[in-house]
């Protein structure tokens, strides 16, 4: 089982809509989770951090975190083209190192 | 502005040479790493450091190797004996030595290796 584990997609969603990515972790201590996007050749940005259990919202952007359920998800309100990217999940994991999810493809058509 | 300078952007490599990849950082952020990106894969971590004259392996440290003499450096050879080089290398900062990763990574703009 892969510690961190996201659905691949692409998911394809039209301009205006919610984008809801999703990203589950196999390690029960983790405390500290992160979404990040990555456009296509350039490196990751940090978008969204959470730590407790919950939502938490930026813009339009919302994490909400389920430690019980070891799941976490990331929803995108209004999507626009611009949202285009791969969004990986990264989860903290032993001696404070982030681990990685392979990142779910968005595509938002217009 | 504080930043993570990744050179050089794009690299070429012969068969059986050593490349160095630079990573530099004014964020005077204790914790450094770097990882390796495989097209349409994600992040596979190669080496860190907590901190200064200590770096650890990571899951794919075979190939590879790694100083750290400065807080704002951390360069990555990869050397001969890697086999399969070619891949977006990126680096990476966090704050604080310990509970760095509580903070999230900061990453460079990567630099893309290529084996000719």
């Amino acid at each position: 089982q892969k510690e961190v584990e996201q659905n691949s997609g692409p998911l394809s969603v039209p301009e205006g809509a919610i984008a809801s990515l999703n990203c589950t972790y196999s390690d029960r201590v983790s405390q500290s989770f992160f979404w990040y996007r990555q456009y296509s050749g350039k490196s990751p940005e940090l978008i969204m951090s959470i730590y407790s259990n919950g939502d938490k919202e930026d813009g339009r952007f919302t994490a909400q975190l389920n430690k019980a359920s070891q799941y976490v998800s990331l929803l995108i309100r209004d999507s626009q083209p611009s949202d285009s990217a791969t969004y990986l999940c990264a989860v903290n994991s032993v001696a404070n190192k982030l681990v990685f999810g392979a990142g779910t493809i968005l595509r938002v058509k217009s | 502005d504080g930043g993570i300078t990744q050179s050089p952007k794009y690299l070429f490599r012969k068969e059986g040479q050593n490349v160095t990849l630079s990573c530099e950082q004014n964020l005077n952020h204790d914790a450094m790493y770097w990882y390796r990106q495989d097209p349409g894969q994600g992040l596979r971590l190669i080496y860190y450091s907590q901190i200064v004259n200590d770096f650890q392996k990571g899951d794919i440290a075979e190939g590879y190797s790694v100083s750290r003499e400065k807080k704002e450096s951390f360069p990555l050879t990869v050397t001969s004996a890697q086999k399969n080089p070619t891949a977006f290398y990126l680096c990476a900062s966090s704050r604080g030595s310990g509970g760095g990763s509580a903070y999230g990574y900061t990453f460079g703009s990567g630099t893309r290796l290529t084996v000719v």
